[in-house]
């Protein structure tokens, strides 16, 4: 899978807009956009995922560039429960083990 | 449901010592996965499978073994405990995929330490 660089942490405060950026120059046309967060002591947990188009759900939204080379995580009011690593996880179509590939991830520090 | 359970939560070993982490999963889900993660670093992946019976090697294999006999259990043991193996190791499971993007759901993950 293709490699992704993400800043290693931001800050926010709480109540606003959050923009998590990741870069992935290499993408190839089939590779899904995964994120994730890990809270502090637990298990990463699903955020959203894309491959073209923008995607809304409950968490999150995505913003995907037009030529896919990058990616933004877009949090609408951070709250402090969102303080969490994010992982942007490229993972190509024909992975058949649906296997993930974890970088360091950005640290995402949210200020009340 | 209670999604992927790990036991022990923690565990303290002396050098040479074996262990098995425990991993449940009630989701009916064919993937499984071990991970370890060192401290300030991402996961890392260290043994998966695609169903009962069927297990293969990740990025970090070396000094751990895994089985997988049923579609619930997918434990993973330590033969020879060694410092290196101290990490938080996380247990993961995904549903079958025919070309979507699945989500992999994680466990608690459990705390080894080895001294």
């Amino acid at each position: 899978d293709a490699k992704t660089t993400q800043p290693n942490s931001m800050e926010s405060n709480e109540e606003e807009p959050v923009h998590l950026p990741c870069n992935h120059s290499t993408i190839s046309g089939t590779d899904y956009i995964h994120w994730y967060r890990q809270l502090p002591s637990q298990g990463p947990e699903y955020v959203i995922h894309g491959l073209t188009s923008n995607v809304n759900n409950r968490m999150a939204s995505l913003a995907i560039a037009e030529d896919r080379k990058s990616s933004t995580l877009i949090l609408h009011r951070a709250t402090l429960r969102d303080a969490a690593v994010y992982y942007c996880i490229l993972r190509a179509r024909n992975n058949a083990g649906n296997m993930l590939t974890f970088g360091g991830g950005t640290r995402l520090m949210v200020k009340p | 449901n209670a999604g992927v359970t790990q036991t022990p939560k923690f565990r303290i070993l002396k050098i040479g010592q074996s262990m098995t982490l425990q991993c449940t999963q009630d989701m009916n889900h064919n993937y499984m996965y071990w991970y370890r993660q060192d401290p300030g670093m991402g996961l890392k992946l260290i043994y998966y499978s695609v169903g009962a019976g069927i297990t293969d090697k990740g990025e970090v294999p070396n000094g751990y073994n895994v089985s997988r006999s049923t579609t619930e259990d997918f434990p993973l043991r330590l033969e020879l405990a060694a410092p290196s193996q101290t990490s938080v190791y996380f247990c993961a499971s995904s549903p079958w995929t025919s070309g979507r993007a699945e989500t992999q759901y994680f466990g608690p993950g459990t705390r080894l330490l080895v001294l």
